[in-house]
């Protein structure tokens, strides 16, 4: 079965970190783009980041830019999130997912994150 | 604040049609593919169209996309109870470098 199952999310006071990271299974996790999306509370999806297959290159929202880091271990068919310093507005759930076709066809069923 | 703009809400009755609209520039949707997501709150959000019209393997035709331009529209036939829940648009946009989800369209069968 094709799966993405996230873990590591919490609560954190304001300025702290946390690393989520999201286990892969069912598919050739070396072969996707992957990407992390979240949702804050009572607002609608926001695109966070992804990186290529091999990991060479990453993309982010421009808000967050500098204080989180996307990374994938493919080996262990594992992807990462680092958020650093973080904000209430940071607040969400955080959904992993699996790219494809410049879509994202494959979901978690997601971590919250709680900054207070 | 997003990029693509879609109705806050539509609705319909059992068995009806609606489609929701998706704005956005020549940056995006204009030279991009569009998808379509749906998403009900505490859930993983389900893709339902990629490449503007193409259903994933399993997805009933009831689900249709379409593009034109720097707009996009999601269409749902046969409207089921089961569709209520909020649906995404989203494309690649070059000029950003990153990914946008549209504003999001709760659909309310009535």
């Amino acid at each position: 079965e094709v799966q993405l199952v996230e873990s590591g999310g919490g609560l954190v006071q304001p300025g702290g970190s946390l690393r989520l990271s999201c286990a892969a299974s069912g598919f050739t996790f070396s072969g996707h783009y992957m990407n992390w999306v979240r949702q804050a509370p009572g607002k609608g999806l926001e695109w966070v980041a992804n990186l290529r297959p091999d990991g060479s290159e990453t993309y982010y929202v421009d808000s967050l830019k500098g204080r989180f880091t996307i990374s994938r271990d493919n080996a262990k068919k594992s992807l990462y999130l680092q958020m650093n310093d973080l904000r209430a507005e940071d607040t969400a759930v955080y959904y992993c997912a699996r790219g494809h076709q410049d879509a994202a066809d494959i979901w978690g069923q997601g971590t919250m994150v709680t900054i207070s | 604040q997003s990029v693509l703009t879609q109705p806050p809400s539509v609705s319909a009755a059992p068995g009806q049609k609606v489609t929701i609209s998706c704005s956005g520039s020549s940056s995006n949707i204009g030279n991009n593919y569009v998808s379509w997501y749906q998403h009900l709150p505490g859930t993983a959000p389900k893709l339902l169209i990629y490449e503007n019209n193409k259903r994933p393997s399993g997805l009933p035709d009831r689900f249709s996309g379409s593009k034109s331009g720097t707009s996009a529209t999601l269409g749902i036939t046969g409207l089921q109870t089961g569709d209520e829940a909020d649906y995404y648009c989203g494309a690649w946009d070059s000029s950003l470098s990153a990914y946008v989800f549209g504003t999001g369209t709760q659909v309310t069968v009535l």
